[in-house]
């Protein structure tokens, strides 16, 4: 079945070091997306890429980064993850990025920092 | 800014009842809205949609409500199952300008479902 795959599905890591979560997709969609949900919290939106167009939400702290070395894969890098960037990171993808098109959700990666 | 919320965090329900799931948003310009059902540990599951010139669409077991002169959105779930317990959203996607393409969600309401 087509779909959205999230590796790791949990992520421990240290205060500031370096961590990255990978998205995959097989539905060959255009648009990747990146959210951040904090606990009894809605999703909030990172950054997104329209094909290899990378767009970046303007409160997103600079400590996140994000690269698409294709359509199938995006991944989100987080430079010196501190202890309020634990949460549940989402990818999602969209076949187009106007109205009227769904965004499908990956299972999520939940990030643990020590 | 732009915002998507919800009236109520938290509706507990009885198997077989009905549930009702509000929304109300402020972007008179907003024109497509999603609800989506996140049960724990998962990503967002699409439940269904709706565009601003309708008001009414209906799917397996749910149907979506919009108001549009009081901004307001609902989800109905008929005959509502344990299955359904899960946290849901409604969410508005915008496509002017430099929001091209953002999901505006709401804050979630937590749908519990007593047996």
């Amino acid at each position: 079945d087509a779909m959205v795959i999230q590796n790791p599905r949990y992520q421990v890591t240290q205060f500031g070091k370096p961590v990255t979560l990978s998205c995959s997709q097989t539905l060959n969609h255009n648009v990747m997306y990146w959210y951040q949900q904090k606990s009894s919290q809605a999703p909030k939106l990172l950054f997104h890429y329209y094909d290899k167009d990378f767009n970046n939400e303007a409160d997103t702290p600079d400590n996140f980064q994000s690269r698409r070395p294709n359509t199938s894969f995006c991944f989100l890098d987080i430079r010196s993850p501190g202890l309020g960037d634990a949460a549940m990171y989402l990818c999602a993808t969209s076949s187009h990025r106007e109205q009227g098109y769904e965004q499908y959700f990956g299972p999520g990666t939940r990030l643990t920092v020590t | 800014g732009e915002s998507v919320g919800l009236h109520l965090p938290t509706l507990s329900v009885q198997e077989g009842d009905n549930s009702i799931i509000n929304c109300a948003y402020s972007n008179s310009a907003s024109d497509y809205f999603i609800w989506y059902k996140q049960e724990s540990g998962k990503g967002p599951q699409f439940i269904i949609d709706i565009r601003s010139n309708m008001d009414k669409r209906q799917g397996q077991r749910v149907t979506v409500l919009l108001n549009k002169t009081v901004k307001h959105l609902s989800l109905q779930i008929a005959a509502t199952q344990p299955g359904d317990s899960a946290v849901y959203f409604c969410a508005e996607i915008s496509d002017r300008g430099s929001t091209l393409g953002r999901l505006y969600f709401g804050r979630g309401t937590q749908l519990t479902v007593w047996p």
